[in-house]
């Protein structure tokens, strides 16, 4: 049973550019998580999914960052028109039954914006 | 909002030594987790816990409900045991994790 799986593992990105990010939950788990790291600062809660439902997203920032959770395929954090402020590791959870159960951790993307 | 206080936020140790780290919260919770993390890697659950003890290798985790503090301890420590350790807490109803700044651990040879 494969882990949570993050890619890219890296990202470079130009100033402008759009950033997308995928997470594939752990087989049976329906309910992701997005965090930010910010460098040199802890994890912070972005935004809460069910299979096509955003539950919460209020860590999301206002402008430009978008996630979705489709029926088929990975969940997807989409960051439009990177800033330099973007730059983070952006790690994805997953649990199977969603409030107050355990999250599982994938490995992170760093996204580095030039 | 849950204030998440851990200790120490930097620990050096040699091989063999017993480790413990430190998370204390302001209000009260239904779960707190505790995380490892690699530098420049991925994030590992180690535990989550609601009450009382739990075990697992040579990691041991601990939390007082009424206290609201709960400890993770690390006997005969390892390099590989060198990362950063994160405390989560879970309020009632929530699905949002509170998180600790870290404990950054290094574990010499």
């Amino acid at each position: 049973n494969a882990g949570v799986m993050q890619n890219p593992r890296h990202l470079v990105r130009r100033r402008g550019q759009e950033a997308r990010l995928r997470c594939s939950p752990m087989k049976g788990h329906s309910h992701v998580y997005w965090y930010r790291q910010l460098p040199e600062e802890g994890l912070k809660f972005m935004v809460y999914l069910q299979k096509e439902n955003i539950i919460d997203e209020s860590g999301m920032p206002k402008e430009r960052f978008s996630a979705e959770f489709p029926k088929e395929g990975p969940s997807i954090l989409r960051i439009q028109q990177v800033v330099r402020g973007d730059s983070a590791a952006y790690f994805c959870a997953s649990s199977p039954l969603g409030k107050g159960d355990i999250q599982y951790f994938g490995a992170g993307t760093r996204l580095s914006v030039l | 909002k849950n204030e998440v206080e851990q200790s120490p936020q930097n620990l050096t140790a040699q091989e063999g030594e017993f480790i413990t780290i430190n998370c204390s919260y302001s209000v009260g919770i239904s779960a707190l987790h505790w995380l490892q993390q690699h530098p420049g890697g991925g994030i590992v659950s180690l535990f989550m816990l609601s009450s009382g003890k739990k075990k697992h290798g040579r990691l041991i985790a601990t939390i007082n409900i009424q206290e609201k503090h709960s400890s993770l301890h690390i006997t005969a420590s390892h390099p590989r045991d060198s990362a950063v350790y994160i405390c989560a807490v879970m309020e009632g109803g929530s699905y949002i994790p509170t998180f600790g700044r870290g404990t950054s651990l290094i574990v010499h040879p």
